[in-house]
Order: C-alpha cells, then sequence, then structure tokens
C-alpha cells in the first residue's frame, strides 16, 4: 500500500540552529511529493514539491528538500530556523496520474527563543 | 489569485442534525478535492471533482457523507445525521490539470458535534 510515514512527531529546535525534518515514503514508482506547513487552525501552505529533474528543490520561506530514490527519502532543511517556524508540517506524495494526496501524519516543530 | 476560500470557518452542531459546509476554489482552477484531518493526523482524502463530475469517493466517504459541485466553480459537502466522530477538520483544495497536480488548501472548517 502506498504511505509516507514522518517518523519524528515533534522536534524542538532553537532559533538560529538548522532543521531537518525526515520524510520516508513507500510507493511503486517515484511519486510525486510535496511538503506543506499548518499553523495551528489553519489550512495548509505549500512549502515545495518534487516532480524531477534535480533532486534538490528550494521552496518558499528558505525552505529545501532532497529527494533521494535509495533511501525512498524527501527531507525537509532549513539552516537557520526562526521563531516564526513553529508549526506542524506535513509531507505527502501523489502517485503519477493519480490525483489524491497521502500525507504522513504531521512533524510539530517548536522553536526555542 | 484570491486563493481557496471555505465557509463556515467553524460549526458547532448537536448529534443527528445535518450540516453543509462550502468551498470556493481558486478561480481557473479545475479540479476540487475534499478532505478530512482529525487531531494528531494528516489530512485524509474524501472526494475528488474534475470540472462538475464527482470522479472519486473514498471510502471514508459514507452514505451520510454527500458532495456536488454543480456549475464546476463552488462546492459543497453535506453530512446529514452527524456523529460525535465526524467531529474534524474539513479541508478543500484545488487544483489545474497539469504535471504533478500540486493542491492548494483552504483554511478549512472545524467541525464540532456535541
Amino acid at each position: 500500500a502506498q504511505s509516507v510515514t514522518q517518523p519524528d512527531i515533534h522536534i524542538t529546535v532553537s532559533e538560529g540552529a538548522s532543521l531537518e525534518l525526515r520524510c520516508n515514503y513507500s510507493y511503486g514508482a517515484t511519486p510525486y511529493l510535496f511538503w506543506y506547513v499548518q499553523s495551528p487552525g489553519q489550512g495548509l501552505q505549500l512549502l515545495l514539491k518534487y516532480f524531477s529533474g534535480d533532486t534538490l528543490v528550494q521552496g518558499i520561506k528558505g525552505f529545501e528538500a532532497e529527494f533521494k530514490r535509495s533511501q525512498s527519502s524527501f527531507n525537509l532543511r532549513k539552516p537557520s530556523v526562526h521563531w516564526s517556524d513553529a508549526a506542524e508540517y506535513f509531507c505527502a506524495a501523489s502517485g503519477a496520474g493519480s490525483y489524491q494526496l497521502t500525507f504522513g501524519k504531521g512533524t510539530k516543530l517548536s522553536v526555542i527563543p | 489569485d484570491t486563493g481557496v476560500s471555505q465557509d463556515p470557518r467553524h460549526k458547532i452542531t448537536k448529534r443527528g442534525q445535518n450540516v453543509t459546509f462550502r468551498c470556493d476554489p481558486i478561480s481557473e482552477h479545475n479540479r476540487l478535492y475534499w478532505y478530512r484531518q482529525t487531531l494528531g493526523q494528516g489530512p485524509e482524502f474524501l472526494t475528488y471533482f474534475q470540472n462538475e463530475a464527482q470522479l472519486e469517493k473514498s471510502r471514508l466517504l459514507s452514505d451520510r457523507f454527500s458532495a456536488e459541485r454543480p456549475k464546476g466553480s463552488f462546492s459543497t459537502l453535506e453530512i446529514q445525521r452527524t456523529e460525535q466522530g465526524d467531529s474534524a477538520m474539513y479541508l478543500c483544495a484545488s487544483s489545474l490539470r497539469v504535471q504533478g497536480n500540486e493542491q492548494y488548501f483552504g483554511p478549512g472548517t472545524r467541525l464540532t458535534v456535541t
């Protein structure tokens, strides 16, 4: 079955520190991959996406993600976290030709001033 | 581009009552999706429209749920005879029919069934 796994439920980092959020997927073929961010009580905002090509993709708010086929991973990174980055982050995948997104359970990010 | 909008943002209802939610997608988007998100979980797919045609429904969408997109623009999601287990955030998203199918989400409607 197709699935997306985010191994970390909650991560706490200090402001200014680097961040890496993990995401692994299980699909028959390489899916389209996405990272979304959700602030409390809000909808989801698309941070970045990977369809094909360059395995390092840049997104909004200074985020980037690296696709690694050998590890079935699509980890999200940011070199220096700001307090406003505190939110919940969701990794999602969609099979080529499909229309529905499969989400991980999310990673809640807390930022210590 | 005004984004995806949803109405109402919050709804409190008593068990057994019917509720209806509305979603207005980004104007040029021909695909529209409904997802449900419960506490501590990622969103789960419910149903999908391409223009006015409902092309797929998840098994999560019981017979008490019905969705429409009558003119291929806005959509409604109705829940009949609500149950406490229906309490969740209902999210709407829209996309263009292009490679990757990136979806843009609305702010959601939070339903509480008492």
